[in-house]
């Protein structure tokens, strides 16, 4: 299969703590990206990271891609409440009309009070 | 202002109909998707215009149609409707590669 696995795939923390989820992807990407879905909800993006990139920051997110082991990770620093989501990473080729992702099978982050 | 916006949010139909999800973007946009998320989240995308023109078209079996009339607006046509076309289905949009997503419409097949 293309798609990418993340990890975990549930997370539970209190607010305050730092989150850590993890993507894994097995083709070539020339960028990678991380949406947020809340319940019920459309897909939101957060941020995109290209191959030639190897961290990147934006507000409390800070994602890493490391391409030689095909895996990116994002970090969510002081997570509140309102973080509670599920987030996915995604990859595809973008050809300069349109990106192809795929996406990951997503991880469940639940921030406890 | 909605940039994305998917009528209806809940289409609730039995096996053999045909239906319709429409799909509006006033993001001034190049580029519309149609994606489907299945019970266990998975997405995955079933086609993509660019345009007005078809460039991608995932494997989706034909009872899919999609139609833009405008490059604003994207829409989707299903005929005779299966209980595995339940889901949530997705428009979305892009100028470059980040995605811009409308609510989703969940669609039950009884």
């Amino acid at each position: 299969s293309q798609q990418g696995e993340e990890d975990p795939q549930a997370l539970s923390i209190q607010e305050g703590e730092n989150a850590t989820m993890n993507c894994s992807y097995k083709t070539s990407i020339n960028n990678l990206q991380w949406y947020r879905q809340n319940s019920g909800r459309g897909l939101v993006h957060l941020i995109l990271i290209r191959s030639n990139e190897r961290e990147k920051h934006s507000g409390r997110l800070r994602v890493t891609l490391d391409t030689s082991k095909k895996s990116s990770s994002l970090l969510i620093t002081a997570s509140r409440a309102a973080d509670t989501a599920s987030y996915f990473c995604a990859f595809g080729p973008y050809t300069g009309t349109a990106s192809k992702l795929t996406f990951g099978t997503g991880t469940r982050l639940q921030v406890t009070l | 202002d909605t940039a994305v916006s998917q009528t209806p949010k809940y289409l609730v139909t039995q096996m053999g109909n045909d239906k319709s999800i429409k799909c509006e973007q006033n993001l001034g946009h190049d580029t519309m998707y149609w994606y489907k998320q299945d019970s266990k989240k998975f997405l995955k995308i079933m086609f993509s215009y660019n345009n007005k023109e078809l460039i991608i078209n995932e494997t989706v079996p034909n009872r899919f149609s999609p139609k833009s009339p405008d490059k604003a607006h994207l829409n989707l046509h299903i005929n005779s409707l299966e209980l595995g076309d339940s889901a949530v289905y997705f428009c979305a949009s892009s100028l470059q590669a980040e995605q811009y997503f409308g609510p989703g419409t969940r669609l039950t097949v009884t």
